[in-house]
């Protein structure tokens, strides 16, 4: 069975400053590994999915997340983050062999201070 | 817009009742995953049918139960309902296909409170 941590409950931070949202994993098997984004009174929304090759994968709205696999990590940074950022975010994993359904952390409410 | 439509948006119902909540995959998935979120368990897989058939199950409640139509649209059905089970309930959708690594979509939610 697969599993996410997400140590981080919730993230206060200026606007302007970076921004680091940590997620590890522990799977016996290759997984796919996801960050979704779900804003106030809104459903789940991709933003990024890291499948295969460069270890390191952007969103279009400047999110970057890196795969670590001697880390079993897939942290998701922003180098200046906005008020329209604040929203909670989930990093998931999946089977790359086997079933598709996705694997949630309990998710990081990123708060955005002006 | 991810394709994924649910309804309704919002329910309101009493301990013991019956509710059916309804989903729409995105056109062309085959595949729809029920998920439930509240605030003590996160986010929750339930169940999730392919083509019409039962693919695979999680934490879901003997009191649950899902289909999916041969118009591919799934309902989950809730019953005996207690107050533990107000949360948000998601439906998504993907193609299904296992050798594929397309992720999975997801509608706005149905958020259910039982008073």
């Amino acid at each position: 069975a697969q599993s996410v941590t997400q140590l981080d409950s919730q993230v206060p931070v200026f606007e302007e400053a970076p921004v680091e949202l940590r997620c590890n994993y522990s799977s016996s098997v290759s997984v796919y590994l996801f960050w979704y984004v779900q804003y106030p009174n809104q459903g789940l929304q991709l933003l990024l999915k890291y499948l295969s090759g460069s270890t390191l994968v952007e969103s279009i709205n400047g999110f970057e997340a890196e795969f670590n696999k001697s880390q079993t990590s897939f942290h998701l940074r922003k180098p200046s983050v906005h008020i329209s950022d604040t929203a909670e975010y989930f990093c998931a994993v999946r089977r790359v062999f086997g079933n598709e359904k996705l694997t949630f952390g309990t998710g990081t409410r990123l708060t955005i201070i002006p | 817009d991810s394709g994924v439509t649910q309804t309704p948006k919002h329910l309101i119902t009493a301990t013991g009742q019956r509710v059916t909540l309804r989903c729409s995959p995105r056109s062309g998935d085959l595949s729809v995953y029920w998920y439930q979120q509240s605030l003590d368990q996160g986010l929750q897989f339930l169940i999730q049918y392919y083509n019409g058939e039962e693919r695979a199950k999680g934490n879901i409640l003997e009191r649950f139960s899902a289909q999916q139509f041969p118009d591919l649209h799934s309902e989950l059905n809730l019953s005996s309902l207690e107050l533990g089970d107000s949360a948000l309930y998601f439906c998504a959708s993907s193609p299904g296909d296992r050798s594929s690594n397309s992720p999975l979509h997801f509608g706005n939610g149905t958020r259910l409170t039982v008073t």
